[in-house]
């Protein structure tokens, strides 16, 4: 079973906000985890997003806009990505990632389709 | 901006080793820490594993016991070597620099990758 999952896919119009979740399973709480983000276009490397593990222990990387930030759903022992003010250029797979006993693990991926 | 580049045969016989460099195109390789990540075609990213400029590596447990990761200081490069490859090993093989500030670590500067098929 996998540690980190994500849904395959999410779609959402230019406009709105989306919001991408990674469930951490396999007996894992979310609460002590940094949950990173990437965002993967057709034919390039992935590109960090973002660093969510609290309020107080956040960060975004150079150069990427505030429409993206990060969260937790404690509930749903999920990390969240959030992009409001979705545009066509947000069209792309994001992976979420954690390291869990010195050892990277990523999610899956969810392809959003911005339509 | 750091440039990175995978360089390396693009295809390799089942049974055989995958052998991959990463050329740093402005400092040295021991000013940063290093990983490899892959892709099989459409699929997720899989990280293969790190390593430390003080030597200390780690792997993924699932291919730990194929794959070391060193560096040529000579030549400015790391390498990965994954052997006894079998066509589950296609993938596009990325290597990237470790950001670390605080605690927390992330893949910061990416190569474009670099597409290895294996097949006889």
């Amino acid at each position: 079973q996998a540690v980190l999952t994500q849904p395959s896919s999410l779609s959402a119009s230019p406009g709105t906000s989306a919001s991408l979740t990674c469930t951490l399973r396999g007996g894992l709480n979310v609460g002590p985890y940094r949950i990173y983000w990437f965002q993967q276009k057709p034919g390039s490397p992935p590109q960090y997003l973002l660093t969510y593990k609290s309020d107080s222990d956040k960060q975004r990387g150079s150069g990427v806009p505030s429409r993206f930030s990060g969260s937790k759903d404690v509930s749903a022992n999920a990390g969240i990505l959030l992009i409001s003010g979705l545009q066509s250029e947000d069209e792309a797979d994001y992976y979420c990632m954690i390291w869990h006993t010195s050892a990277v693990v990523f999610g899956g991926g969810t392809k959003l389709t911005v339509l | 901006q750091v440039q990175l580049q995978e360089s390396g045969p693009g295809l390799v016989k089942p049974s055989e080793t995958l052998s991959l460099t990463c050329t740093i195109s402005d400092g040295s390789i021991r000013s940063y820490y290093w990983t490899w990540i892959r892709q099989p075609p459409g699929k997720g990213l899989e990280w293969i594993g790190y390593m430390y400029y003080s030597g200390t590596t780690n792997y993924n447990p699932s291919l730990k016991s194929r794959v070391t990761i060193s560096e040529d200081t000579s030549k400015n490069q790391v390498s990965l070597k994954l052997n006894s490859v079998t066509a589950a090993d296609t993938a596009v093989y990325y290597c990237a620099t470790l950001y670390c500030s605080r605690g927390s670590c992330y893949p910061d500067y990416w190569g474009q990758g670099t597409l290895v098929t294996v097949s006889s």
